[in-house]
């Protein structure tokens, strides 16, 4: 099967960095996604990644090495509005769907 | 424009009774895609639509689980005979185009509470 794992729970202060990690099993994966989903809201995209390496967007980036079923979201200059859960995500293998991993809880304190 | 939009916002059901969950895709978008998402969970895939072809239902948990999109456009989840573990928010997400990689964008879901 295809599992996604990232902490449940993770706390940080204003304008720090901080490392979201992301594992996965590496078979049947074609890229991996990024979702910010605030409490009682819809997720919504942050970014995807088919290749190895980082990419920067803004205050995010995210990071992929396929052959070692990993990666990490990386925010930087932290805001109090960036308190929300983080979703990992990559598509099943029949390619119908996102399996989603359980998400990671940030709390951004001042 | 205009982006997912689902209703009810929010449900209340007496176990038992049959609802009806409806989805209104990005116009369009020919991917259109229910999950549910139970509290402190990730969204879990339930089934899959390619304009009105039903293509993937296997994570429909049951068989009082239903989906119909038969216009290609709206889809209504329908739910008979609801359960207490049916209690969880039901996220719609649409694409533009069929590839799995491409971007999904999801509504604000509905909230079901079956008491």
């Amino acid at each position: 099967g295809q599992n996604i794992d990232q902490p449940t729970e993770m706390t940080a202060t204003e304008g720090a960095i901080v490392q979201i990690n992301c594992t996965y099993q590496t078979s049947g994966f074609n890229g991996l996604f990024w979702y910010q989903q605030h409490a009682g809201e819809a997720p919504t995209f942050l970014s995807y990644n088919v290749l190895d390496g980082l990419e920067e967007k803004g205050r995010f980036s995210s990071f992929l090495s396929r052959s070692k079923g990993y990666s990490y979201l990386l925010l930087k200059e932290l805001q109090m509005k960036d308190s929300a859960s983080y979703l990992c995500a990559g598509p099943n293998q029949a390619g119908t769907a996102l399996i989603f991993g359980k998400g990671t809880t940030l709390s951004v304190s001042s | 424009g205009a982006g997912v939009s689902q209703s009810p916002r929010y449900k209340v059901a007496k176990r038992g009774q049959d609802v009806a969950l409806r989805c209104d895709p990005i116009s369009g978008h020919v991917s259109l895609f229910w999950y549910q998402q139970a509290l402190g969970q990730g969204p879990e895939f339930l089934t899959y639509f390619q304009n009105e072809a039903q293509l993937d239902k296997s994570g429909l948990p049951s068989d009082r689980f239903f989906a119909e999109r038969p216009e290609g456009s709206v889809s209504t989840l329908k739910i008979q005979r609801t359960q207490q573990e049916d209690s969880a928010v039901y996220l719609c997400a649409s694409s533009f185009d069929p590839n799995p990689t491409d971007t999904q964008y999801f509504g604000p879901g509905t909230r079901l509470t079956v008491l």
